[in-house]
């Protein structure tokens, strides 16, 4: 079973609108992170936001924010006034900090955003 | 400047042949990873290391040889490259994880192909 499921392999928005990339993980671990990264057409990753397993409020950082649904499983990024320069990959990752995992990063096969003018 | 290199950028080479990937980084991270990224597949762990001289296998190690003899090096060796091989490889460092935020920090990539 994939660990990590990103069911949006493309997604549109327009420029200034609000659009969420869907995130469902599968652990038993009580202890785990959950990241979103972003890979422009350049092609290098770049961290967006973290979100513990652990945290009681869901995590932001700018325009960016983490959707957490502990119950459910999900953990779905949220980009609020999209710009041109949001266009790009986005892959969702988990780390399970516990069960011999040594902490190694499980990534979804990732989301392609693209921002309409 | 501080952070993690990759070279070479771009490679080509032929079945058969021996390639390494070299990996840098001046943060002295504990933990360095290697990832291959394949369409349709996302990102793989191919091998990761949480010191030096302390390496095991990732997802798909197969066809791969890594070493770290020290902290801020973590070669990845392809001893017979195959075709299949071929692939955008991603080397990555992270300090010991906890349980806060420490997320991986990335290369620039190495495209390699096989001919």
């Amino acid at each position: 079973a994939q660990k990590i499921t990103q069911t949006q392999p493309g997604m549109f928005v327009q420029e200034k609108e609000a659009v969420t990339l869907d995130c469902t993980y599968d652990t038993s671990d009580p202890s785990y992170g959950l990241f979103w990264y972003k890979q422009p057409s350049s092609g290098e990753m770049i961290f967006l936001i973290y979100q513990g397993s652990y945290d009681q409020q869901n995590a932001t950082e700018g325009r960016y924010s983490l959707n957490f649904q502990k119950a459910r499983k999900s953990a779905n990024l949220v980009i609020s006034a999209s710009q041109l320069g949001d266009s790009a990959m986005y892959f969702c990752a988990m780390r399970e900090n516990s069960g011999g995992s040594n902490y190694k990063l499980t990534f979804g096969k990732g989301t392609l955003l693209t921002v309409n003018p | 400047d501080a952070g993690i290199t990759q070279s070479p950028r771009y490679k080509i080479t032929e079945t058969g042949r021996q390639v390494t990937l070299m990996c840098h980084q001046t943060w002295s991270h504990s933990y360095m990873f290697w990832y291959r990224q394949d369409l349709g597949h996302g990102l793989r762990l191919i091998y990761y290391s949480a010191a030096a001289d302390i390496t095991d296998k990732g997802e798909v190690p197969d066809g791969y040889v890594v070493s770290r003899s020290k902290t801020e090096n973590f070669p990845l060796t392809l001893e017979s490259a195959t075709r299949s091989q071929t692939s955008v490889y991603f080397c990555a460092s992270s300090v010991i994880p906890g349980t806060g935020n420490s997320p991986l920090h990335f290369g620039n990539g190495t495209r390699l192909t096989v001919t």
